[in-house]
């Protein structure tokens, strides 16, 4: 069955440190993977996606995951924190319903609400 | 801006009474889907419909029913409300339902059953 464990549902950082937010997966075949960020009163807006190609992914803002097979880890990460980073992080996978492919749908990790101070 | 959008942004309405959620996906996409996101359940797939047919079910309650019309707009309705219904719904649009996908998603209905 496929699943996501985000590791911390808090994590505090000073602006201009690195960000890490952690995520293992599991999942019976090749998985697809999301970071999605939630700001405050917001939607939620996609951050990257692995798709079995690269396993350093490159997303919107300075974000970038690396999918680890060996680990079953997809974490998130940024060089340096900025302000405008707090908000809460989702890391998903994509589950397959059915038989015929055309089926799917998205299960959510519990989320990690990322703090940044000045 | 997704291109993902919602109405109404705010609903508040009382036990027993139904709602209707109404989506509109982005430009070309077939695909809708219905989550529910409270702070005891976090994100729950509801439903999902690509080209004006149901293609997958999540945890809906049989109080709650959706549809996918012809111009693609979709509307979540949900009867006798209760105040556990009280949650941010959103809908999100993919291009189609297969393949490594990304969904968009709208900004939400928070609804609030008092």
């Amino acid at each position: 069955a496929q699943s996501v464990t985000q590791l911390d549902s808090h994590v505090s950082v000073s602006e201009g440190t690195p960000v890490l937010l952690r995520c293992n997966y599991s999942s019976s075949y090749s998985p697809s993977l999301f970071w999605y960020v939630q700001h405050p009163n917001k939607g939620l807006q996609l951050l990257l996606k692995y798709t079995s190609a690269a396993t350093l992914v490159k997303g919107i803002n300075g974000f970038e995951a690396e999918f680890k097979k060996s680990e079953t880890s997809f974490h998130l990460t940024k060089p340096s924190a900025h302000m405008s980073d707090a908000a809460e992080y989702f890391c998903v996978v994509r589950k397959r319903i059915g038989f015929s492919g055309g089926y799917n749908k998205l299960i959510f990790g519990a989320g990690t609400r990322l703090a940044v101070h000045p | 801006d997704s291109g993902v959008t919602q109405t109404p942004k705010h609903l508040i309405t009382a036990t027993g009474q139904r709602v209707t959620l109404r989506c509109s996906p982005r430009s070309g996409d077939l695909s809708v889907y219905w989550y529910q996101q409270s702070l005891d359940q976090g994100l729950q797939f509801l439903i999902q419909y690509y080209n004006g047919e149901e293609r997958a079910k999540g945890n809906i309650l049989e109080r709650f029913s959706a549809q996918q019309f012809p111009d693609l707009h979709s509307e979540l309705n949900l009867s006798s409300l209760e105040l556990g219904d009280s949650a941010l719904y959103f809908c999100a649009s993919s291009r189609n339902s297969q393949g490594p996908y990304e969904q968009y998603f709208g900004p939400g209905t928070r609804l609030t059953v008092t």
